[in-house]
């Protein structure tokens, strides 16, 4: 099976910069998702990671390490509208299975 | 280039109905996944459909089925309704390249459903 662990809550300053972790065990990887989600809307594709290292795209950064099972969303330059759930989603191989199993979610709050 | 649609995006129902929830995939996307994320946690997966079969199923129990029509689009069913089943049900379309693997999964915006 799979399990996925990240913080339940994080707080910010607006203009800071913050990063969320996410650890992971999976039978068989094949790659690492992060979605946004604000509150009472669907998710929405921030970045993949299927090698080792850092992918940027703007002010969101996402880091991935296999051998350790761990990841990282990394928000610079924090905006209010930022505050938003941030999903971390493995997809493993087991039984041929290309599904991803979502993490609980980190409400990330950014004040002013 | 419309997005993954779902309606209705609310319902109410009460226990022991019957609901059934739809689902229009992304275009160029042949492959429906359907999950439900309960108030304050990450999507559960229930099933995929991909050539009009499920393909692959969470631990969900029967009374959570689904459909696939040749335009890819996607029908959630969930008989005899429970408290429980209240959640936002989220829909979400992928292409299946090749052996089952698919690319990256988009979203809708969801059913919000409320069992009384």
């Amino acid at each position: 099976g799979q399990n996925i662990d990240q913080p339940t809550e994080m707080t910010a300053t607006e203009g800071a910069i913050v990063q969320i972790n996410c650890t992971y065990q999976t039978s068989g990887f094949n790659g690492l998702f992060w979605y946004q989600q604000h509150a009472g809307e669907a998710p929405t594709f921030l970045s993949y990671n299927v090698l080792d290292g850092l992918e940027e795209k703007g002010r969101f950064s996402s880091f991935l390490s296999r051998s350790k099972g761990y990841s990282y969303l990394l928000l610079k330059e924090l905006q209010m509208k930022d505050s938003a759930s941030y999903l971390c989603a493995v997809r493993g191989t087991a039984g041929g299975s290309y599904i991803p199993t979502f993490g609980r979610g980190t409400s990330l709050i950014v004040h002013p | 280039d419309a997005g993954v649609t779902q309606s209705p995006t609310h319902l109410i129902k009460t226990r022991g109905q019957q609901v059934t929830l739809r689902c229009s995939p992304k275009s160029g996307h042949d492959t429906v996944s359907w999950y439900q994320q309960a108030l304050g946690q990450g999507p559960q997966f229930i099933f995929q459909y991909y050539e009009e079969e499920e393909r692959q199923r969470g631990n969900f129990p029967d009374r959570f089925s689904g459909h696939q029509f040749p335009n890819y689009s996607s029908e959630l069913n969930v008989n005899a309704l429970l408290l429980g089943d209240s959640a936002l049900y989220l829909c979400a379309s992928s292409r299946d390249t090749s052996g089952g693997y698919q690319e990256t999964q988009y979203f809708g915006p969801g059913t919000r459903l409320l069992v009384l």
